[in-house]
């Protein structure tokens, strides 16, 4: 079946740091790769996504590029803020049905000024 | 544009009683509607989901059920909460057609608290 796994957390870093939060995937289909950020108390918010092999997805300076032939969907960020301190998921989704959307157990990312 | 509603936020619940948390979505007509458990510390489970009205299918075998009654009400309910209960409910819809690769959009949550 489906799964996705990504990099444990807790991750600390200081303001100004590179982030890159690995997640690699197991799936049969051609799947959709997403990342959801979890910001404390609150729902989860689409980050970003990529819906096919070699697209990049990125927003608020934010990137992840869907890779097949390492089957991953690494996180970047080249300098990150305070304000991104939050549970970021990787998680995928395919056409073998509307529930088959998989999620990792979540990184937990805080950032220090 | 398409909002999601969940409520309550927050909820303390002795364990025994009954339990009913609502979701409701806005701005879209037959949306596809989950509801996910996020226990403390952990990712997501999938409890339920619905492709229409009166339609539910269940992920886990567990005491909680879910009912459509309307094409954007979506409700969690049991009747008789567990310990294990405790957690963080989140609600959420995506557009319905092709099945898969839709992106799901995730309403507030509500904290549930079982003692």
């Amino acid at each position: 079946g489906n799964s996705v796994t990504q990099m444990e957390g807790p991750v600390t870093l200081s303001e100004e740091a590179f982030l890159t939060i690995n997640c690699t995937y197991t799936a049969t289909g051609y799947p959709s790769l997403f990342w959801y950020v979890q910001y404390p108390g609150e729902g989860l918010q689409l980050l970003l996504k990529a819906t096919k092999a070699d697209d990049k997805g990125s927003n608020k300076g934010f990137e992840a590029t869907y890779r097949k032939e390492t089957t991953s969907f690494h996180l970047e960020k080249g300098s990150v803020q305070v304000s991104d301190s939050a549970v970021y998921f990787c998680a995928l989704s395919d056409l073998r049905g509307n529930n088959d959307m998989r999620f990792g157990a979540g990184t937990r990312l805080t950032v220090k000024p | 544009s398409q909002t999601i509603h969940q409520w309550p936020a927050t909820l303390v619940q002795p364990v025994g009683s009954p339990l009913s948390l609502e979701c409701t979505v806005e701005g879209t007509s037959n949306p596809n509607l989950y509801w996910y458990r996020q226990a403390a510390g952990r990712g997501l489970q999938l409890l339920f989901y619905s492709v229409g009205i009166g339609q539910i299918s269940s992920e886990v075998p567990q005491n909680l059920s879910a009912s459509r009654p309307q094409d954007r009400q979506f409700i969690l309910s049991s009747k008789k909460l567990l310990l294990s209960d405790s957690g963080f409910y989140l609600c959420a819809w995506s557009v319905a057609g092709r099945g898969g690769q839709e992106t799901q959009y995730f309403g507030p949550g509500t904290r549930l608290l079982v003692l």
